[in-house]
């Protein structure tokens, strides 16, 4: 497709299992980041890649969540032991090298923890 | 660290009149400012941008100027329509640069609800 992609669009998960979100970027776009969006919150950022790697993941907020991207486009987030306050929608969102800033947002993943 | 306040919504408006949604910002370098809406069961959407300041970006009716002086990117647009009814949300990006990594800041999202 031509946008971004997430699957699953919903996620109901118990606590203390562990899920993986994952995301398709746009073709060709380096750039990747996964956000987090609570119930009226506005989207707060986990995890930027450049290409395979991570290069900043300071919005991580524990060792529970982890993210790859081995081959340079699609994306997992991985979260262990979920906790109900892991609850919220998770987005996507992909650039390309000249339009880093911009980004394309995914749909997202609402996952809920029981 | 940088961070992005708006206006408390929701904001309730009649057809055809003027919107200002309210944003300030704080940021140690010169980000670049944003405006996305979320319409309901939608992903986020650019809506405009600015990337220095005096800038001003417009999209759709509306438009936004970013005001070093005052640290803001307030939103309006002259005469909504009740297909404007949406989340906005006001945010950042880190300064340009080597650091650039583009993650965005967001404000906390202000409804509008546009009535016919």
């Amino acid at each position: 497709g031509a946008g971004v992609s997430q699957t699953p669009s919903n996620k109901v998960t118990e606590k203390g299992k562990y899920v993986e979100l994952r995301c398709d970027p746009i073709s060709g776009h380096t750039a990747l980041y996964w956000y987090r969006q609570s119930l009226g919150q506005g989207p707060e950022f986990l995890i930027y890649f450049q290409g395979t790697g991570a290069a900043d993941d300071s919005g991580l907020p524990n060792d529970r969540f982890f993210a790859v991207r081995p081959e340079g486009s699609v994306s997992t987030l991985k979260i262990q032991r979920t906790e109900r306050g892991d609850s919220a929608v998770y987005l996507c969102a992909s650039s390309s090298a000249l339009e880093r800033v911009m980004g394309y947002f995914g749909p997202g993943t609402r996952l809920t923890v029981l | 660290g940088d961070s992005v306040t708006q206006m408390e919504g929701p904001v309730t408006l009649s057809e055809e009149a003027f919107l200002t949604i309210n944003c300030t910002y704080t940021a140690t370098g010169y980000p670049s400012l944003f405006w996305y809406v979320q319409y309901p069961g939608e992903g986020l959407q650019l809506l405009l941008k600015a990337t220095k300041a005096d800038d001003k970006g417009s999209n759709k009716g509306f438009e936004a100027t970013y005001r070093k002086e005052t640290t803001s990117f307030h939103l309006e647009k002259g005469s909504v329509q009740v297909s404007d009814s949406a989340v906005y949300f006001c945010a950042l990006s880190d300064a340009a640069g080597s650091g650039n990594t583009g993650k965005l800041i967001f404000g906390q999202g202000t409804t509008l609800q546009v009535k016919p």
